[in-house]
Parts: structure tokens; C-alpha cells; sequence
């Protein structure tokens, strides 16, 4: 199972585009990737998930390279109210799950 | 709110005590997924179940335990507890095991062993 490893902190202003990388060298063919926002004392909350190139939705992209090798999440023009931790999580389809340590985002005014 | 409902909200034992933790999955999730985050750390797997069965085992202690029942609630046991059990249990629940699978997370419950 591919181990995932992410920055522990970074910090923005409001408005600014922020790009989270997490690395998952050890990835499998068939393992999907997804990505989680978490308040303090709440659940993970998912907000998008990929397995090769680009997806966005209407709060995120993810950005896959052709070796999958890692991924990045992009918050477009964030908010004070993005603060919060994000989790990428690698899972494959043996069932086996890997969450990375999680990367905490604080947006200042 | 994601339709995975935990009780207790908190729960306070002792060193040596058991307790059993509930969730309950989505409406029409088979799947049930448990997880163990300590204080200011990330996530840990514990164990996934699917229709009743084990399915996946991440970091689960001997001393814990768990089961899915044929209504699909799941309860998380666990025994000799241990200050470093202090922590948030998640639940979290998918439709079924593929692997694109979302899971939604329950809003935790906050054990304290003191």
C-alpha cells in the first residue's frame, strides 16, 4: 500500500489560490485517490477524488501526473473559512486504506 | 450533516475499563470503516466490515474489537483501556467496497481514559 506523505502546515490570505502536494511514490495501478477537509472535533468531509489528470468540482481541483506518483489539491481563491486540515487518502482495491499525516491550512485575512 | 450518526458524543472511563462505541452507516451503506485519530494526529485505520463482514484491518489493537449486525450498525469494543486510547473514533460509511468508493464520516466520538 502506497505510504502518503504531505506537508504539515502552510499558510494564506484570503483570495489566494492554494496548492496542497501529497507524495504517494509507491502507488498502485488501481489505486484511487481522494482528498478530505476536517474542522476541529468534526469528520473529514470529502472534497474530491481522481485517478489520473485533472477533476474539478465547484470547490477543488485535483491534479494527477501521468506517473500518479503524487497529486495536488488546488483551493481556488480561499476563504477564512478554509481553515482546516486536509487529508489525502490512497486506497486500493484490496481494500487497504492509507491516509496521509494531514496538512494544516490556515488562511489569514 | 452526512447522514452517519456515533453515540456517544463523549464518552469518560478509567484505565482498565471496556466500551463499546455505535455507529450507524448512511441509509443504504453497506459498508462501515472505523478510524482513531489522537490528539493532534492524523488518522489511523482500524477496521473495515462489509454486509455483516470483515473486510480490511488497518492498526487494530488486540484489545479492540468490532462487528457489523444484519441491521448494518457497527460497534467498535474496547477493552483494558489505556490512557493512549484517549482519542476521536470516527465511523465512516460507502455504498459498497470499490475501491472510488466516498466514504462519510460520522462525527466522532470523544473518548477520555483518565
Amino acid at each position: 500500500l502506497a505510504k502518503t506523505t504531505q506537508p504539515i502546515s502552510m499558510d494564506s490570505y484570503e483570495g489566494q489560490e492554494v496548492n496542497i502536494t501529497c507524495s504517494h511514490n509507491n502507488i498502485a495501478t488501481n489505486d484511487y485517490i481522494t482528498w478530505y477537509q476536517q474542522f476541529p472535533s468534526q469528520g473529514p468531509r470529502f472534497i474530491i477524488q481522481g485517478y489520473k489528470t485533472k477533476v474539478t468540482n465547484e470547490v477543488a481541483s485535483l491534479f494527477i501526473p501521468a506517473d500518479r506518483k503524487s497529486s495536488t489539491l488546488s483551493l481556488p481563491r480561499v476563504s477564512l473559512s478554509d481553515t482546516a486540515v486536509y487529508y489525502c487518502l490512497v486506497k486500493s482495491n484490496d481494500y487497504k486504506l492509507s491516509f496521509g499525516a494531514g496538512t494544516t491550512v490556515t488562511v489569514r485575512a | 450533516d452526512s447522514g452517519v450518526t456515533q453515540t456517544p458524543k463523549h464518552l469518560i472511563t478509567a484505565t482498565g475499563q471496556r466500551v463499546t462505541l455505535r455507529c450507524s452507516p448512511r441509509s443504504g451503506d453497506l459498508s462501515v470503516y472505523w478510524y482513531q485519530q489522537s490528539l493532534d494526529q492524523g488518522l489511523q485505520f482500524l477496521i473495515q466490515y462489509y454486509n455483516g463482514e470483515e473486510r480490511a484491518k488497518g492498526n487494530i489493537l488486540e484489545r479492540f474489537s468490532a462487528q457489523q449486525f444484519p441491521d448494518l450498525h457497527s460497534e467498535l469494543n474496547l477493552s483494558s483501556l489505556e490512557l493512549g486510547d484517549s482519542a476521536l473514533y470516527f465511523c465512516a460509511s460507502s455504498v459498497g467496497v470499490a475501491v472510488q468508493e466516498t466514504q462519510y464520516f460520522g462525527p466522532g466520538t470523544r473518548l477520555l481514559v483518565l
